[in-house]
C-alpha cells in the first residue's frame, strides 16, 4: 500500500543547532514533494518545493534534499530558531494530473533557547 | 489583500444536524481542496475540485458532501451521517488544478466540534 511517513516523535534541538527532519515514503512515484509548517490552530504554510530530477533545493537557512532512490526528503533548518518551533509537514503528489497532494503526519520540532 | 478566508472559525454542533462551511478564495484559483485533520495527524483529502461546477472525492468523502457554483467559493456541508466529525478543517486553493508544480495555500481552518 501508498505510504508517507514522517518521525511522529517531536524533535527538540538546541537554538543555533541544525534541525533535520525526515519524510519517507513508499509505493509512490511523485514527480514533486513539498514541505509545509504549520503552527498549532493554523492552517499549513508552503515553504519548499523540489521536483523529482532536484537533489537539493535551498531557502535561506532551509535546504530539502530528495533522494528517489530511498524514497526519502530530508528537511533542514540552519542555525535553528525558537521561532522555528512548529510542525512540519511533507507532502508529495498523488497523481500527475489533479493537484492531489497526499501529506504525511507531519513532525513537531521544539527549537529550546 | 489575496488570500482564502474560512468561516466561522469554531463551530458546534449537536448529533444530528447538518452544518456548513465556508470557504473563500480571491486569487482567482481554479482548484479548491478541503481536507480534514485530527489530533496529532496528517491532513486527509475529502473533496477537491479543480474547475467550476466539478468536485471529485477524496480519500474520505463518506458523510460530506459540497458543491464549487462560484469559482471563488467552495462549501462543505458535514451531514449526519459522518459518524465522526470532531475534527479541524481546513481549505486550500492552487493556481494549478492539473497537478502542476505549485504550491497549495490554505485557510486558517474551522473546528468543529460535535456536541
Amino acid at each position: 500500500s501508498q505510504k508517507i511517513e514522517q518521525n511522529s516523535e517531536a524533535l527538540n534541538i538546541q537554538e543555533g543547532k541544525t534541525a533535520t527532519l525526515t519524510c519517507n515514503y513508499t509505493n509512490y512515484s511523485p514527480a514533486y514533494l513539498q514541505w509545509y509548517r504549520q503552527d498549532p490552530g493554523r492552517g499549513p504554510v508552503f515553504l519548499l518545493l523540489i521536483r523529482e530530477n532536484e537533489k537539493e533545493k535551498r531557502k535561506e537557512r532551509l535546504k530539502v534534499t530528495f533522494d528517489t532512490t530511498l524514497k526519502q526528503s530530508l528537511f533542514h533548518i540552519t542555525a535553528s530558531q525558537p521561532a522555528d518551533s512548529a510542525t512540519y509537514l511533507c507532502a508529495l503528489a498523488a497523481s500527475s494530473n489533479t493537484g492531489k497532494l497526499i501529506f504525511g503526519q507531519g513532525t513537531t520540532l521544539q527549537v529550546k533557547p | 489583500d489575496g488570500g482564502i478566508t474560512q468561516s466561522p472559525k469554531y463551530l458546534f454542533r449537536k448529533e444530528g444536524q447538518n452544518v456548513t462551511l465556508s470557504c473563500e478564495q480571491n486569487l482567482n484559483h481554479d482548484a479548491m481542496y478541503w481536507y480534514r485533520q485530527d489530533p496529532g495527524q496528517g491532513l486527509r483529502l475529502i473533496y477537491y475540485s479543480q474547475i467550476v461546477n466539478d468536485f471529485q472525492k477524496g480519500d474520505i468523502a463518506e458523510g460530506y458532501s459540497v458543491s464549487r457554483e462560484k469559482k471563488e467559493s467552495f462549501p462543505l456541508t458535514v451531514t449526519s451521517a459522518q459518524k465522526n466529525p470532531t475534527a479541524f478543517y481546513l481549505c486550500a486553493s492552487s493556481i494549478d488544478p492539473r497537478g502542476g508544480f505549485y504550491e497549495q495555500f490554505f485557510g486558517p481552518g474551522t473546528r468543529l466540534t460535535v456536541l
